[in-house]
């Protein structure tokens, strides 16, 4: 069956551009997901969506960061101005209404 | 301030040896654990899990311990294989103050020499 997928794989981007990451769940997953794991370090969540309820941005670093979750399914995490220490793999989770998360394969964000 | 501790960052051990993961917790308010295995350029699977009521769940060749009042948790890996040389992942939530979010130690590479 079909895992979670995460476009693109690598991007690669000059200081101060804005990216877009996007993350397809898996069929059926009612909650969503977004870490990061920079250079050497466990991974550091970022948001969560669950069905329609309002989404947890606790991790969001700054306001640089925002996601969205349309219909219920593809998110996309979108980073503006990109700086250097944004650099890192960004990793997206679905899960049913359970503690299990399986992940996609992630985006290596490169800022140059 | 690290909630989820690995503070081996990595493990080496011979095929057919048992391999054990250390994992330590701060916050008295975890009530979930989990461990993940990542291989380079994959997302962490999902390996195995045990709740707070529980002091060990097994799954195979692997048993999770929980030890609450030292708040320790470990992995062992019993036989380890080649195949299980990966970095380790400990993970922790807090699911009955309604968080599903997962905090993670920062990992520890396994290494199983044939």
């Amino acid at each position: 069956g079909a895992g979670v997928s995460q476009s693109p794989s690598n991007k690669v981007t000059e200081k101060g551009k804005d990216v877009e990451l996007r993350c397809d769940p898996i069929s059926g997953h009612t909650a969503l997901y977004w870490y990061r794991q920079s250079l050497g370090q466990g991974l550091e969540f970022l948001i969560y969506f669950q069905g329609n309820s309002a989404p947890d941005k606790s991790g969001l670093p700054s306001d640089r960061f925002s996601a969205e979750r349309t219909g219920g399914s593809v998110s996309t995490l979108t980073i503006q101005r990109t700086q250097q220490e944004d650099s890192a793999v960004y990793l997206c989770a679905s899960s049913k209404p359970r503690p299990e998360q399986f992940f996609g394969p992630g985006t290596r964000l490169t800022v140059l | 301030d690290q909630q989820v501790k690995q503070n081996s960052p990595s493990l080496s051990v011979q095929e057919g040896r048992i391999s054990i993961l250390n994992c330590d917790y701060t916050n008295s308010m975890f009530d979930y654990f989990l461990w993940y295995k990542k291989y380079p350029a994959e997302g962490p699977t999902f390996l195995i899990s045990i709740s707070s009521i529980k002091d060990k769940n097994e799954d195979g060749r692997f048993t999770v311990f929980l030890n609450k009042s030292a708040k320790h948790l470990s992995l062992h890996i019993v036989p380890s294989q080649p195949g299980d040389s990966a970095v380790y992942f400990c993970a922790a939530s807090n699911r009955g103050g309604g968080s599903e979010k997962l905090v993670f130690g920062k990992g520890t590479k396994l290494t199983v020499n044939p």
